[in-house]
């Protein structure tokens, strides 16, 4: 186990809603990335917080945004959700933003978006 | 053309073979490798990072090439239990401050008794 938890493990929501995915960090994390892992797909990087600010986002619309809060922990929130969103959306922690930092995936939150 | 590429395969390989992955990358200024292996819709676990001289964890072999920009797993005396998707991966935020991984969409891997 990492230590990193995502919460829901499942979600199914309907075009046009909104959702939030929640991750808490492993002990001792200040650096959060989130992912998005289509069917058959690698995982893709959608940002990266580091001590409560965005520092990093990969090629995900505005409506893709996302929180860190002082105990580190982290949200994803997609606002009008389209079919293309369904996916495993994936959190990581790591110690810091060194390069070479190894980063912890939690086990995801799978979301269907009918 | 896509920033990680892999053959999907899948490879469907016996117990006790050898077996190899194959993977190359775009982005000259990537600065870190590694391998990941992924269970069916789980998450990705660090199998091994990637280093130019090459290093070897058990049974797994991993090696770097970076005038070629191309990276290689090689797994012997293949068990069932290694049979999962692996994932080549780089990071490319290099001095962006930031880490990006920018992962290929996997090569599958089937052992059979």
């Amino acid at each position: 186990e990492t230590g990193v938890t995502q919460s829901p493990t499942h979600l199914i929501k309907t075009r046009g809603q909104q959702v939030t995915l929640r991750c808490s960090s492993q002990s001792g994390h200040n650096t959060v990335s989130w992912y998005q892992q289509a069917l058959g797909q690698g995982p893709q990087f959608i940002f990266q917080y580091y001590r409560e600010e965005e520092n990093g986002r990969g090629n995900f619309p505005p409506r893709f945004s996302g929180l860190q809060f002082p105990n580190y922990s982290s949200e994803l929130n997609v606002n009008a959700l389209e079919l293309d969103d369904s996916a495993l959306y994936l959190c990581a922690s790591s110690f810091s933003t060194e390069i070479n930092e190894k980063l912890f995936f939690g086990s995801g939150t799978q979301l269907s978006v009918l | 053309r896509k920033e990680v590429e892999q053959d999907p395969g899948p490879f469907n390989v016996p117990e006790g073979a050898t077996v190899a992955f194959n993977c190359t990358y775009s982005n000259s200024a990537s600065q870190s490798f590694f391998w990941y292996r992924q269970d069916c819709r789980k998450e990705p676990k660090l199998l091994m990072s990637v280093y130019s001289s090459g290093n070897e964890d058990g049974r797994f072999t991993a090696q770097l090439n970076r005038a070629s920009q191309y990276i290689s797993l090689l797994i012997r005396d293949s068990k069932l239990s290694d049979s999962a998707t692996y994932l080549c991966v780089v990071n490319t935020g290099g001095n962006t401050g930031f880490q990006k991984l920018v992962f290929g969409t996997g090569t599958r891997l089937l052992v059979s008794p």
